[in-house]
C-alpha cells in the first residue's frame, strides 16, 4: 500500500536527452510537490500543484516541465539534461496548502545520473 | 529568503545516549516539521508541530515548538541503532503556499 510512489527509482542518461519521472499518491491529497536533492543531501522545492493547478515554481529552469493529468499524478518531465541536472528527486502531497494539512508525505524518491 | 539554520551538521553518539538537534531561523514560522530519511528513501515524517510552545513527544522523540516562533528542538532519548539518519526540520509560513523550507540536514551516527 504505498502512499506516494515514483517511477524510476534510479535513471542513468546522457546529456542532452529528455526523460520523464512519474509519481503517484493514492492518499487522496490535493497537493503534490516535487523537491529536488543535492549531493549534500540539502531539500529544495521545486514545484508544487494543487488541484492540478500550479502554485509554486522556485525559479527551476524552463527545462523542467511538470504535468499534471489529474490530482494523484504529477509528472516531471525534463528537457535536454544537463550535468548539473544529477541529483535526487522526490514528490510528495498533501492534503492541502496550509497549516496541519500541509503535512507532507515524501515518495521514494528517483535518483537521476547525467553522464 | 527564509532559511533554517539546523544543527549540529553531524552526531556520533554511543547506543543509549540521548540526542538533542535544533533548528533556528530569523524570520517567523507557523508550523515546524521534523522529518527522518534513512539511506536510499525519502524523508518520513516524526512529528509536526503548529503552536508557539508547544511541545510534541512520539515515542522516544521529543519536539517543541519555541515560543518565538523562530526555533525548534527535537530530542531522541535512549538512541539505538535504527536510530541512524538524516533529520531535518522543516517550517512553513503564512503566505508560503505550501512552501516547505527545509533545514540542511543533521547525520546521526549510533555506535552499538
Amino acid at each position: 500500500d504505498t502512499a506516494v510512489s515514483q517511477t524510476p527509482k534510479y535513471l542513468v542518461t546522457q546529456m542532452g536527452n529528455d526523460k520523464s519521472i512519474k509519481c503517484e499518491q493514492n492518499l487522496g491529497h490535493d497537493t503534490m510537490y516535487w523537491y529536488k536533492q543535492d549531493s549534500k543531501k540539502f531539500l529544495k522545492i521545486m514545484f508544487s500543484y494543487n488541484n492540478k493547478e500550479l502554485i509554486i515554481n522556485e525559479t527551476v529552469p524552463n527545462r523542467f516541465s511538470p504535468k499534471s493529468p489529474d490530482k494523484a499524478h504529477l509528472n516531471l518531465h525534463i528537457n535536454s539534461l544537463e550535468l548539473g541536472d544529477s541529483a535526487v528527486y522526490f514528490c510528495a502531497s498533501s492534503q492541502d496548502l496550509r497549516g496541519e494539512w500541509n503535512e507532507q508525505f515524501f515518495g521514494p524518491g528517483t535518483r537521476l545520473t547525467v553522464l | 529568503g527564509q532559511q533554517l539554520n539546523q544543527s549540529p551538521q553531524s552526531m556520533f553518539i554511543q547506543e543509549g545516549e540521548d540526542v538533542s538537534m535544533n533548528c533556528t531561523s530569523s524570520s517567523i514560522f507557523n508550523t515546524w516539521l521534523w522529518y527522518k530519511q534513512d539511506p536510499g528513501e525519502g524523508p518520513v515524517l516524526l512529528i509536526a508541530l503548529y503552536k508557539a510552545g508547544e511541545l510534541t513527544s512520539n515515542g522516544r522523540l521529543t519536539a517543541q515548538f519555541g515560543i518565538t516562533r523562530k526555533d525548534s528542538f527535537l530530542n531522541i532519548s535512549a538512541s539505538i541503532p535504527s536510530d541512524v539518519g538524516i533529520y531535518f526540520c522543516a517550517g512553513q509560513w503564512d503566505g508560503s503556499q505550501g512552501n516547505l523550507i527545509f533545514g540542511k540536514g543533521t547525520k546521526l551516527s549510533v555506535k552499538p
